[in-house]
């Protein structure tokens, strides 16, 4: 069965950078794009961003664009966040979720997330 | 920026109908797709690319999109329905979810 695991949240002070990991298992991991979605404490799910499944297309939510970057390794069967000048409002369950092979489609399977907690 | 509006909040009685809107502009030129969330849990999906049910999901969870307004029709809705419900679509290179709509079931 498909599994994702995510790991590397923690809590950071604004400013600071984390990296995110997302440990996939159960299917063709080449197959696939992936993505990150996020919830805030107590909030709404918000997509964060989308690798393709050949790693070649990136799309990000214009609230991360140019402190955040997505990316794949293959031989590990892996994701990753790279989150740079983490902001209070960057805050959230951050989740790894399984798209298509296409970038735009459904998020088909999820992790249970890994909490991201940006505090002075 | 692309919008989808849902109502905060839907209540439902036991075994009967429960319709969820999610509103966008000219939203049936998009697919649109639908998460459930109970608390604590990660989303799972219930509806993909309007209408389709993935493997799992029970019969009684249909999805329509027609004009502005994307409908989830839980029918003969159980306790066990009760749950945050999302409406995601994609416009151009970005996914966009709606707010998100409390079901309660009492």
């Amino acid at each position: 069965q498909v599994q994702l695991v995510e790991s590397g949240g923690g809590v950071v002070q604004p400013g600071s950078s984390l990296r995110l990991s997302c440990e996939a298992s159960g299917f063709t991991f080449s197959r696939h794009s992936l993505h990150w979605v996020r919830q805030a404490p107590g909030k709404g799910l918000q997509w964060v961003a989308v690798i393709s499944f050949d790693g070649n297309n990136k799309f990000y939510t214009d609230s991360v664009k140019g402190r955040f970057t997505i990316s794949r390794d293959i031989s590990k069967n892996t994701l990753f966040l790279q989150m740079d000048s983490l902001r209070p409002e960057d805050t959230a369950l951050y989740y790894c979720a399984r798209g298509g092979r296409s970038w735009n489609t459904e998020f088909d399977s999820w992790g249970q997330g890994t909490l991201v907690t940006v505090s002075s | 920026s692309y919008d989808l509006t849902q109502p905060p909040t839907v209540s439902v009685s036991p075994g009967q109908t429960a319709s969820i809107t999610c509103s966008g502009d000219n939203l049936e030129d998009k697919y649109v797709y639908w998460y459930q969330q109970k608390p604590g849990q990660s989303p799972v999906l219930v509806i993909y690319v309007d209408t389709k049910r993935p493997s799992g999901i029970p019969e009684r969870f249909s999805g329509s999109n027609s004009g502005n307004t994307a409908t989830l029709t839980i029918s003969g809705t159980q306790s066990m329905d009760e749950a945050d419900y999302y409406c995601q679509a994609w416009d151009s290179s970005t996914s966009v979810f709606g707010g998100g709509t409390k079901l309660t079931v009492l």
